[in-house]
């Protein structure tokens, strides 16, 4: 079957625009990840949503960043104002998240490579 | 919260030669461990997962990890390299029960010499 599908692939853009990167997780998976991978920080866990309950929030660095998971199903990640650092691979994934384990295996798509001239 | 250390950033071994990436954690419990590969250019791939069930973890392409909660240690190792295994290799350890989350090493670049 088709895995997790991010677009688009590949983003520039120049400082102070607002880019919005979208994730299409797994068909059948509640739990949906951003992650963000730089070379200065390596990879990074960004914000996550399981099913209908409020997302968590604790890895976005700033409230530049938001992301929304519409229907239980598409997610888009909104960077404002982009910064130069915001330059990286950002990273979806997602998982069945079936009862409480927390070890159920993320899957994850090919990434967007955000470049902030 | 809990995390992993990867103690080499690069590895380089001759092919059909054993390969051996190291990863420590630091833990108040047993945690849930896991080793993720990404290859140039491509999405990062679940090898193997530790969830407390076995401490010898078999994974895919021939890749093993063995917990040793002694040694605070979950090394990924294989007997024999194949040129395809060249790629990044992240240890992986999700930091707080009850989260999913996951927690990154930094990263080992495995080079493969024919």
């Amino acid at each position: 079957g088709a895995g997790v599908s991010q677009s688009p692939s590949n983003k520039v853009t120049e400082k102070g625009k607002d880019v919005e990167l979208r994730c299409d997780p797994i068909s059948g998976h509640t739990a949906l990840y951003w992650y963000r991978q730089s070379l200065g920080q390596g990879l990074e866990f960004l914000i996550y949503f399981q099913g209908n309950s409020a997302p968590d929030k604790s890895g976005l660095p700033s409230d530049r960043f938001s992301a929304e998971r519409t229907g239980g199903s598409v997610s888009t990640l909104t960077i404002q104002r982009t910064q130069q650092e915001d330059s990286a691979v950002y990273l979806c994934a997602s998982s069945l998240a079936a009862g409480t384990t927390s070890t159920d295996t993320q899957y994850f798509g090919p990434g967007t490579r955000l470049t902030v001239l | 919260a809990q995390s992993v250390t990867q103690l080499d950033s690069h590895v380089s071994v001759s092919e059909g030669t054993p390969v051996l990436l190291r990863c420590n954690y630091s833990s108040s419990y047993s945690p849930s461990l896991f080793w993720y590969v990404q290859h140039p250019n491509k999405g990062l791939q679940l090898l193997l997962k530790y969830t407390s069930a076995a401490t010898l973890v078999k994974g895919i392409n021939g890749f093993e990890a063995e917990f040793k909660k002694s040694e605070t240690s979950f090394h990924l190792t294989k007997p024999s390299a194949h040129m395809s295994d060249a790629a990044e290799y992240f240890c992986v350890v999700i930091p707080d029960t009850g989260r999913r989350a996951l927690t990154f090493g930094s990263g080992t670049r495995l080079q493969v010499q024919p």
